[in-house]
């Protein structure tokens, strides 16, 4: 079965980093675009960056472009976030998420448990 | 962007009952339109995609209608676990992907 396990969150001071990971698994990682989505405290869903199943290509959130890179390792079934800059406003659960397609945003049928990133001095 | 707007925020009945729920696009999104289900502690369950389509593993009490800017979900006779919360989300015109606010779907 599709296991998506996120990893990598904790609390972080802000302007500080973090690199968020993701390991795929129970499908071929490398067909598949992949998102990450975040849910800031008692709020709702926000879509912050996809990767084609190649790497190829990258779209991200106009809130944390500049800021977060996404890429994904095809040969470890590994997608990451890197998160810079941080701030208050990056608070939130990350969810990693598997995307129907492989080379575009469709609908994302797959969903990590999320890890929580904290902003806070 | 396209700003998608559900309706109602909050949603009481009773197990049993008919739940219609809304989702309102700012412009057309065609048939590019999903739907999720979150429980409190819990990842997004994707339920429909491009709007009719029942996910994997969805039972037949969940169907999603609709073209445009206007869309709904209804589940036909609630069960003690659907009440949650649900989120539509757009791919039409993207980035960004964008969800609505989302509707809480609480026990009357």
């Amino acid at each position: 079965q599709v296991q998506l396990v996120e990893s990598g969150g904790g609390v972080v001071q802000p302007g500080g980093s973090l690199r968020l990971s993701c390991a795929a698994s129970g499908f071929t990682f490398s067909d598949y675009g992949m998102h990450w989505v975040r849910q800031a405290p008692g709020k709702g869903l926000e879509w912050v960056a996809f990767q084609r199943y190649d790497g190829s290509n990258k779209n991200y959130a106009d809130s944390v472009k500049g800021r977060f890179t996404i890429s994904r390792d095809n040969s470890k079934n590994t997608l990451y976030l890197q998160m810079n800059s941080l701030g208050a406003e990056d608070t939130a659960v990350y969810y990693c998420a598997k995307d129907r397609m492989a080379t575009s945003a469709t609908c994302l049928d797959y969903w990590g448990q999320g890890t929580l990133v904290t902003v806070s001095s | 962007e396209i700003v998608l707007t559900q309706s109602p925020d909050t949603l009481s009945l009773s197990p049993g009952e008919r739940a219609t729920l809304s989702c309102r696009a700012s412009q057309s999104v065609s048939t590019y339109l999903a739907w999720y289900q979150q429980k409190p502690g819990q990842a997004p369950r994707l339920l429909i995609y491009d709007a009719s389509n029942r996910a994997t593993g969805i039972p037949a009490r969940f169907s999603g209608s609709g073209s445009g800017t206007d869309f709904t979900l209804t589940i036909s006779s609630l069960e003690p676990e659907d009440f949650a919360v649900y989120y539509c989300q757009q791919r039409y015109n993207w980035p960004p992907i964008t969800f609505g606010q989302g509707t809480r779907l609480e026990i009357k």
